[in-house]
């Protein structure tokens, strides 16, 4: 089967730094996906890594490492709009690995 | 246009109705995706297309669901004769291609949130 493993609720301080953990255990891996979801509204697209290492944008930052079967999304200098949940997303099924297979995902509540 | 377009954005149906969503996705984007969440967790990828074939239809429940997208109409995914479990927010996405490939984000729309009673 193909699972994704990520921590149901995560919290911290405005200013702060955190990392969400995920790790995946799929057949066939095209690479990791990071989503963005306020209030059940429409998740959108943070970031991608289909080879290892660190991918920078902005405030956010991703990590990966195939062999290890594990990727983290790292978010600094956290402000109040960041209160949201985080999915990690593998690419993994289908033809050419297409489709996504989501995380439960990670409650960030982030406070004053 | 420029952003994934749903509708309705709330449907009610009794249980054994049938539920009829829409999906306009991004101009020149030419894959679209169904997928399903239920209460805030995780999404249940249905159905996925290229144009207007099916591209992988893996994750659809055959009996009950099905999905079409046809030249100069909005994608449909269509659910015969609603059970409770159907209860869920359904998100279209798109993407578009990059030389041989499809690109790896995915834009979603909105949702649709379908209660069956």
């Amino acid at each position: 089967g193909q699972s994704l493993e990520q921590p149901s609720e995560v919290t911290a301080v405005e200013g702060a730094i955190v990392q969400i953990n995920c790790t995946y255990q799929t057949s066939g891996f095209y690479g990791l996906s990071w989503y963005q979801q306020h209030d059940g509204g429409a998740p959108t697209f943070l970031s991608y890594n289909a080879l290892d290492g660190l991918e920078e944008t902005g405030r956010f930052s991703s990590f990966l490492s195939r062999s290890d079967s594990y990727g983290y999304l790292l978010l600094q200098e956290l402000q109040m709009k960041d209160s949201a949940s985080y999915f990690c997303a593998v690419r993994a099924r289908g033809q050419a690995g297409t489709a996504l297979i989501f995380g439960k995902g990670t409650t960030l509540s982030v406070s004053s | 246009g420029e952003e994934v377009a749903q509708t309705p954005k709330h449907l009610v149906r009794g249980e054994g109705q049938k539920a009829k969503l829409y999906c306009a996705p991004i101009k020149g984007h030419s894959y679209v995706f169904w997928y399903q969440q239920v209460l805030k967790n995780e999404f249940k990828f249905l159905i996925s297309f290229q144009n207007e074939n099916v591209f992988d239809e893996t994750g659809m429940p055959k009996e009950r669901f099905s999905a079409k997208c046809l030249p100069n109409s909005p994608c449909s995914l269509e659910i015969q004769a609603t059970k409770l479990e159907d209860s869920a927010v359904y998100f279209c996405a798109s993407s578009h291609q990059t030389g041989d490939s499809i690109s790896y984000e995915q834009y979603f729309g909105p949702g649709t949130r379908l209660t069956v009673t």
